[in-house]
């Protein structure tokens, strides 16, 4: 079937060190998947990220970056120098191109340290 | 832009009452969806509106669960005789169209349910 999967729950990182949040992704029935990342701050509601609908491709904001790796169905989310005020929820999601439904992966729970 | 408006923010309900939740899409955006996030299961899917009709309500709880949207403004999630594990957050998202096909769905803050 279709699926995200982000293998950590929680990821501690102290601020100004670089992240990886990881991502991969299943999509057995969907012939051109988009990819997302969504945030969740603290007190507010979900907002998306970054989107790549292109395999190979990379979408940036805020400092963040992921690459469309379709040889590893990977969609992973990279910072170089994380700030306390990125600590949130990051959800990794997939929709189909013309699509409505996006999947979603469990959310990474990242905490910044000062 | 108020963004997708969700009532209640928070709601507690005794086991087997009826709890009703109301979302209000972002207006000229053609497609409203329903999920519910929990820690255990995360964000899953439960159904979705296009135009106002049914789309896709694989997610659903085959029973006590269903949604409605009878006008372009308004969405609402009904949950009948509601049991202790349907404690969850219950998130409105909708889109609209760009160039025929689905565009980034926007999220509204979402109703805390409480179920004692």
């Amino acid at each position: 079937g279709d699926s995200v999967t982000q293998t950590e729950g929680q990821v501690t990182v102290s601020e100004s060190k670089s992240l990886i949040i990881n991502c991969t992704y299943s999509a057995t029935s969907i012939a051109y998947p988009n990819l997302f990342w969504y945030v969740r701050y603290p007190g507010e509601g979900l907002q998306l990220l970054l989107k790549v609908i292109t395999a190979g491709q990379k979408g940036s904001s805020r400092g963040f970056e992921a690459t469309y790796n379709k040889e590893t169905t990977s969609f992973h989310l990279q910072k170089a120098s994380v700030q306390e005020s990125d600590s949130a929820v990051y959800y990794c999601a997939l929709r189909d191109t013309n699509a409505y439904k996006v999947i979603f992966g469990k959310g990474t729970h990242l905490h910044v340290l000062p | 832009n108020a963004g997708v408006i969700q009532t209640p923010r928070h709601k507690v309900t005794g086991k087997g009452q009826e709890a009703t939740l109301w979302c209000e899409p972002i207006s000229g955006h053609s497609a409203v969806f329903w999920y519910r996030q929990t820690i255990v299961q995360g964000l899953e899917f439960l159904t979705y509106f296009r135009n106002q009709a049914p789309i896709d309500d694989s997610g659903m709880p085959k029973e006590r669960f269903s949604a409605q949207m009878p006008n372009q403004s308004h969405s609402t999630l009904k949950i009948q005789s509601t049991q202790p594990q349907d404690s969850a957050v219950y998130l409105c998202a909708s889109s609209s169209d760009w160039g025929g096909a689905p565009d980034t769905q926007y999220f509204g803050p979402g109703t805390r349910l409480l179920v004692l």
